[in-house]
């Protein structure tokens, strides 16, 4: 079945440092994929998604790109802000799963001032 | 245009009980989806339905578990006789369509978080 792993976390950053979140996925076809930002008490946002293999996603000075060879689909943001700390979660939604999605388990981004 | 709408946010049951929880999907949106997410996991979905119809629910636990989305009103996840490890973050999601080869965003709502005492 479809699956999605995340890197490990909790991820501290200063302020203005760049990001990376790795995310790899297992599915069968060409899933479409998804990162999702959930801040304190709130529920899931979509931050971009990618639906073929090398786009490339974008949104908010965060990015990630399709990569079927890899099977990846990591988020990088080049300065990130102290308003960026919350859960990132990566997604796919995959050819023969219908419409529901498939979660990697979230890494906590905490920037520091 | 209003968001997804979840209520109660925040619901205790003690053991043995009935939950009942509640998801307006955005205006215009005739799919709704639940996700259960546990301490320290990610979402795992649970159920997928259209008006009046169970579209997926392959994600619900065989027994306890029900959802319904009614012509008129709200969707309903209802969880009979709970148990300490229901306890979690129930979140709903709804998009305008579903299926096909598009993916349709899925809008989702803050969610309810259910402890069971």
């Amino acid at each position: 079945g479809d699956s999605v792993t995340q890197m490990e976390g909790p991820v501290t950053l200063s302020e203005e440092a760049f990001l990376t979140i790795n995310c790899t996925y297992t599915a069968t076809g060409y899933p479409s994929l998804f990162w999702y930002v959930q801040y304190p008490g709130e529920g899931l946002q979509l931050l971009l998604k990618a639906t073929k293999a090398d786009d490339k996603g974008s949104n908010k000075g965060f990015e990630a790109t399709y990569r079927k060879e890899t099977t990846s689909f990591h988020l990088e943001k080049g300065s990130v802000q102290v308003s960026d700390s919350a859960v990132y979660f990566c997604a796919l939604r995959g050819t023969g799963s219908g419409s529901r999605l498939t979660f990697g388990e979230g890494t906590q981004l905490t920037v520091n001032p | 245009n209003a968001g997804v709408m979840q209520n109660p946010r925040h619901l205790v049951r003690r053991r043995g009980q009935e939950a009942r929880l509640r998801c307006s999907p955005m205006k215009g949106h005739s799919h709704v989806y639940w996700y259960r997410q546990l301490p320290e996991e990610g979402l795992k979905f649970m159920v997928y339905l259209q008006k009046e119809n169970i579209i997926d629910e392959s994600g619900m636990p065989k027994e306890r578990f029900s959802a319904e989305f009614p012509k008129e009103g709200p969707s309903i996840l209802r969880i009979q006789q709970v148990v300490r490890g229901d306890s979690a973050a129930y979140f709903c999601a709804s998009s305008p369509r579903g299926g096909g080869a598009v993916s349709y965003e899925q809008y989702f709502g803050p969610g309810t978080r259910l402890t069971v005492t």
